[in-house]
């Protein structure tokens, strides 16, 4: 079946500008995570999605930083005014009611 | 809070040579834990995982890992590798409310013919 997806694949944005990452999760499975993974963070969970409860944010880095799961499927991560430091590569992982995340390609950002 | 440590951010190893990748953890609570792997240009991939049960688990492509609870560490190896294991490894541990993970800074396996 298919596996998590993400687009775009990559994304080059000037500072200062907004960026919208998409997130479609296996069908089925409750549970949704953003991660980043940068060079100098290694790999940081963002925000956590599970059904209809209200979203764990503990892992957004700035208020710059926010997420939507729209009828507990796709996921949109928005990323406003980015900055240089925002640069890495950003993960979705969905999982069933399990302990298994299966992870996307991810989404390589760049910020010039 | 939990963290995890791998003290080799880089290992490279003969081809059909025996590897160790070394993971500890901390944790205040139990603790599942969890091996992904990174192929070149890749996305993340479970490569093996420790929910409770026997302290050795194994993968479909020869890998094993052991739980050992008295020295928090869950280190990966491999008898023998491939060329094809060149990849970077990662070791997570993950949280039993929200179940986020964890991870570990990385170990990059480089396999030399």
């Amino acid at each position: 079946g298919a596996g998590v997806s993400q687009s775009p694949s990559n994304k080059v944005t000037e500072k200062g500008k907004d960026v919208e990452l998409r997130c479609d999760p296996i069908s089925g499975h409750t549970a949704l995570y953003w991660y980043r993974q940068s060079l100098g963070q290694g790999l940081e969970f963002l925000i956590y999605f599970q059904g209809n409860s209200a979203p764990d944010k503990s892992g957004l880095p700035s208020d710059r930083f926010s997420a939507e799961r729209t009828g507990g499927s796709v996921s949109t991560l928005t990323i406003q005014r980015t900055q240089q430091e925002d640069s890495a590569v950003y993960l979705c992982a969905s999982r069933p009611d399990s302990y298994e995340q299966y992870f996307g390609p991810g989404t390589r950002l760049t910020v010039t | 809070a939990q963290s995890v440590t791998q003290l080799d951010s880089q290992v490279p190893v003969f081809e059909e040579a025996p590897v160790e990748l070394r993971c500890n953890y901390s944790s205040s609570v139990s603790v599942y834990l969890f091996w992904y792997v990174q192929y070149p240009n890749q996305g993340l991939q479970l490569l093996l995982k420790y929910l409770s049960g026997s302290t050795l688990v194994e993968s479909i492509n020869g890998f094993e890992a052991e739980f050992n609870k008295s020295q928090t560490s869950f280190h990966l190896r491999k008898p023998s590798v491939h060329i094809s294991d060149t990849a970077e490894y990662f070791c997570a541990v993950m949280d039993t409310g929200r179940r986020a993970l964890t991870f570990g800074s990385g170990t990059r396996l480089q396999v030399q013919p």
